[in-house]
């Protein structure tokens, strides 16, 4: 059972134009979710954050928006430009575990395309 | 170094031979984590340590697999008598402590088992 859903595989834009990128999750203890760029051979890098008790984020060209009750978030990247063609990753993790770990769940991806 | 370094970066080994994977964290950072990437998925947690305590290996697939963090800070990831599904990108993170902060991810160790 996926507890972090990204449904679209693959979103092509064009340069200049924004980029939206959505997330589902359904574990209710998760509040602490992430958002990962990875480029072909590199391990993922980290993007952006945001922890429950916000509703958004932003750092410069990306927003991430988090809906606690639909369970949903999105990223905007605005304006997007052809650097950005990668795959974007959904990572989400309880903040407190009793004796566990922030282990992070992810989703499995979405291609994003920038074209010039 | 900056960043998470892993290696080898590549390792094909034949069914039933052992692999040991590399990770050195960011230096000073406490928490390190294992992943497994297979073809077209997300990232798969592992296990977790938090200095040299494994406090986590829920997510190792069967006792074949094996991770240790002795001095806090290097981290191997041992697999015995490798089978084919064990095939997959094998991705190190760390971060500054063990909750709430994001974690870095090294380049990965390809594991092709023929």
């Amino acid at each position: 059972d996926q507890q972090v859903k990204q449904n679209s595989p693959s979103l092509s834009v064009q340069e200049g134009r924004i980029s939206i990128l959505n997330c589902d999750y359904t574990n209710s203890m998760f509040d602490y979710f992430l958002w990962y760029k990875k480029y072909p051979a590199e391990g993922p890098t980290f993007l952006i954050s945001i922890s429950s008790i916000k509703d958004k984020n932003e750092d410069g060209r990306f927003t991430v928006f988090l809906n606690k009750s639909a369970k949903h978030l999105s990223l905007h990247i605005v304006p997007s430009q052809p650097g950005d063609s990668a795959v974007y990753f959904c990572a989400a993790s309880p903040l407190f575990t009793q004796g566990g770990s922030e282990k992070l769940v992810f989703g499995k991806g979405t291609k994003l395309t920038v074209n010039p | 170094g900056a960043g998470v370094s892993q290696s080898p970066r590549y390792k094909v080994a034949k069914r039933g031979q052992d692999v040991a994977l590399r990770c050195d964290p960011i230096s000073g950072h406490v928490s390190l984590f294992w992943y497994q990437q297979a073809l077209g998925q997300g990232p798969e947690f592992l296990t977790y340590f938090q200095n040299e305590a494994q406090l986590d290996k829920s997510g190792l697939p069967s006792d074949r697999f094996f991770a240790e963090r002795p001095e806090g800070s290097v981290s191997t990831l041992k697999i015995q008598r490798t089978q084919q599904e064990d095939s997959a990108v094998y991705l190190c993170a760390s971060s500054l402590a063990a909750s709430g902060y994001e974690q870095y991810f090294g380049p990965g160790t390809r594991l092709t088992v023929t």
